[in-house]
């Protein structure tokens, strides 16, 4: 057990709605990540977030966004669904930046 | 850009074999590099880190050295269980530089008995 909890494991939904993501960090972990991994793309760093602040970008689509609230815990939020957006979502945290990240289980995404 | 680059799989080997798999680097800098392994169903975990050239890091039989010169990381063991079955991916941290997280594709290994 990494120590960070991401919900929910699966999430089956159709074209056009909007998901949220919830991922809770390890306990003292300023640092969430998140990372999308599918079969075409592999694993794409989309964002992070340093003890509520952006701290870096990757390849998030503006459908995407998220936040890091003040008790750490953060949020994937994902809109106007397309097929695919279809994929495992992995948050990570780590104490600072350039550390151990440390992963969630994932949550399944299916876009019908 | 940036980026890391992975030698491809699938890779099967029988127990006790040699495994290396290659991953290359291009950034400026000095990235953190990085082997995280990802065993079936599950999320991943790190396998070893370096932090700067020449640093060798090490973990459960697997080693892997930061090699400035060539900007290198290969990861190595010297004798594969079936229990290292796993897909294994080469990272490199540019967070602390407002950079991104680079995964590299993936090396999916089956060690058969």
């Amino acid at each position: 057990d990494s120590g960070v909890t991401q919900t929910p494991k699966h999430l089956i939904t159709a074209t056009g709605q909007r998901v949220t993501l919830r991922c809770s960090p390890r306990s003292g972990d300023l640092s969430v990540y998140w990372y999308q991994q599918s079969l075409d793309q592999g694993l794409q760093f989309l964002i992070q977030y340093y003890n509520g602040e952006e701290r870096a970008k990757g390849n998030i689509l503006e459908r995407f966004s998220a936040q890091q609230f003040p008790d750490l815990h953060s949020e994937l939020n994902l809109s106007s669904l397309e097929l695919g957006d279809s994929a495992l979502y992995f948050c990570a945290s780590s104490v600072g930046w350039g550390d151990i990240q440390y992963f969630g289980a994932g949550t399944r995404l299916s876009v019908l | 850009g940036d980026s890391v680059t992975q030698m491809e799989g699938p890779v099967t080997l029988s127990e006790e074999a040699f495994l290396t798999i290659n991953c290359t680097y291009t950034a400026t800098g000095y990235p953190s590099l990085f082997w995280y392994v990802q065993y079936p169903g599950e999320g991943l975990q790190l396998l070893l880190k370096a932090t700067k050239a020449d640093d060798k890091g090490s973990n459960k039989g697997f080693e892997a050295t930061y090699r400035k010169e060539t900007t290198s990381f290969h990861l190595e063991k010297g004798s594969v269980q079936v229990s290292d079955s796993a897909v294994y991916f080469c990272a490199q941290d540019l967070t602390n530089t407002g950079n991104q997280f680079y995964f590299g594709t993936g090396t999916s290994l089956t060690v058969i008995p």
